[in-house]
């Protein structure tokens, strides 16, 4: 089946740098990636959506600024979290599908990120 | 805007065939439903998706009505590992590739 590889695992870092995590489609070209955060014991929240080549749209109340994602590429899109601060730390989770498919999501495993 | 409603937990045993259900209202007329397991700290792994009626694979059913106003993933026969997070996941019948995901059915299966 579909695989999404997302990196790194689990990440920590100290309060006002920056991370990034990337999100790789392995066997199939993702024309669409989103990105989620979630908190323990509750839903996915998505952040924003990417398609290949366009700026991400992001949902409200997400700063775009301080979350940057870059999708250059049908299998690469890279979330990169600047200034981290402790309310930061969260589950980020990657899917990706290909729209022109109409394929169901694949998710990545996600990235443990704690901000200390 | 799309609206899902699934029960936040369900108990049952080992061996017993498990019907979880979501309510969604307003959703999109051509696009899937497609419901998802998550193990805690892993992503979500697509189990099934369907459009209309019954759809079966080797893990799952679904059931959708006509009218598509919900949906019940059906697990038969269930294990001790399939305890977990159950997520239904629509598209928004208002907006153009948004999608509505659920707040998850949390499953436990006892011995």
């Amino acid at each position: 089946g579909a695989v999404v590889s997302q990196h790194p695992s689990r990440v920590i870092c100290k309060s006002g740098t920056s991370v990034k995590i990337e999100c790789r489609s392995l066997d199939f070209q993702a024309t669409t990636m989103f990105w989620y955060r979630q908190f323990p014991k509750q839903s996915l929240m998505l952040m924003a959506t990417s398609n290949e080549g366009s700026k991400a749209t992001y949902e409200q109340g997400v700063e775009k600024d301080k979350f940057l994602i870059n999708h250059a590429s049908l299998t690469l899109s890279t979330l990169t979290v600047t200034s981290a601060h402790p309310e930061d730390s969260s589950f980020y989770i990657c899917s990706a599908t290909d729209r022109r498919t109409n394929s169901p999501l694949h998710f990545g495993n996600g990235t443990r990120l704690t901000v200390t | 805007l799309a609206k899902t409603t699934q029960p936040i937990s369900m108990d049952s045993y080992e061996g017993q065939e498990v019907n979880i259900t979501c309510s969604h209202n307003n959703i999109a007329t051509n696009d899937y439903i497609t419901w998802y397991q998550q193990f805690p700290s892993q992503g979500p792994r697509f189990i099934i998706q369907g459009y209309k009626t019954k759809v079966t694979n080797e893990v799952a059913s679904l059931f959708i009505p006509a009218d598509r106003k919900s949906s019940t993933l059906s697990l038969p026969r269930v294990s001790l590992s399939d305890t977990a997070v159950y997520y239904c996941l629509v598209g928004d019948g208002d907006s153009n590739y948004q999608l509505i995901w659920g707040a998850g059915t949390k499953l436990i299966i006892k011995p």
